[in-house]
């Protein structure tokens, strides 16, 4: 079964940093591109970023870009967002989810699984 | 405020056949393949459509997905209580370049 565990939300000041991490188990974590989104509490979904199963291509909302970096480790099957200079805006939960083994093109990609999320919060 | 349009909320009585719709534009649904999610009180979305009206497996023939032009529609036939959420469409948007959402739709079955 195919499995997505989020970590590392939490409560930050506004301008800080935080790191969250995604642990995936079940498939062949590198054959496929990986995804970032966040949902604001009560609100709608908001795509935030993007990484092929490379790791080689990278992709962000003009949000989060410039102050988000998606990496990846294929070694140990981890998905990471390192956010900086965090706005109150930036307080979700944000979830990691699983694309298609083929990320171009990005239209015809889809998030399926995704994890449980975890609760980011900006605040001072 | 969303680039894709969704009425706010939906209901039907158990049995009953729904829509749910989306709107756009021709820089995301005119132009690109449509998705759409649920998402269960309490969980995490689920991928309900993909390529405008393919199911994944586990997804039940119940759902079936259209696109025409710049809208698109989910439907829901013999309503079910455990159909109640939240649903999203979504798409790439060549304009944006990048993923967008519609504002989700709130189903109720009464």
């Amino acid at each position: 079964e195919e499995q997505l565990l989020e970590s590392g939300g939490g409560l930050v000041q506004p301008g800080g940093s935080l790191r969250l991490s995604c642990a995936a188990s079940g498939f062949t974590f590198s054959d496929y591109g990986m995804h970032w989104l966040r949902q604001i509490p009560g609100k709608g979904l908001e795509w935030v970023s993007t990484i092929s199963g490379s790791g080689g291509s990278t992709y962000y909302a003009n949000s989060v870009k410039g102050r988000f970096t998606i990496s990846r480790d294929n070694s140990n099957n981890t998905l990471d967002l390192q956010m900086h200079t965090l706005r109150p805006e930036d307080t979700a939960t944000y979830y990691c989810a699983k694309g298609r083994q083929w990320l171009l093109p990005l239209g015809q990609n889809w998030f399926d699984p995704w994890g449980q999320g975890t609760l980011v919060t900006v605040s001072s | 405020q969303s680039v894709l349009t969704q009425s706010p909320s939906a209901s039907g009585t158990p049995g009953q056949r729904v829509t749910i719709s989306c709107s756009g534009s021709n820089s995301n649904i005119g132009n690109n393949a449509v998705y759409w999610y649920q998402q269960v009180p309490g969980t995490a979305p689920k991928l309900l459509i993909y390529r405008n009206n393919q199911r994944p497996s586990g997804v039940p023939d119940r759902f079936s997905g259209s696109r025409s032009g710049t809208s698109a529609s989910l439907a829901i036939s013999g309503l079910r209580s455990e159909d109640e959420g939240d649903y999203y469409c979504a798409m790439w948007d060549d304009r944006l370049n990048g993923w967008v959402f519609g504002g989700g739709t709130i189903l109720t079955v009464v």
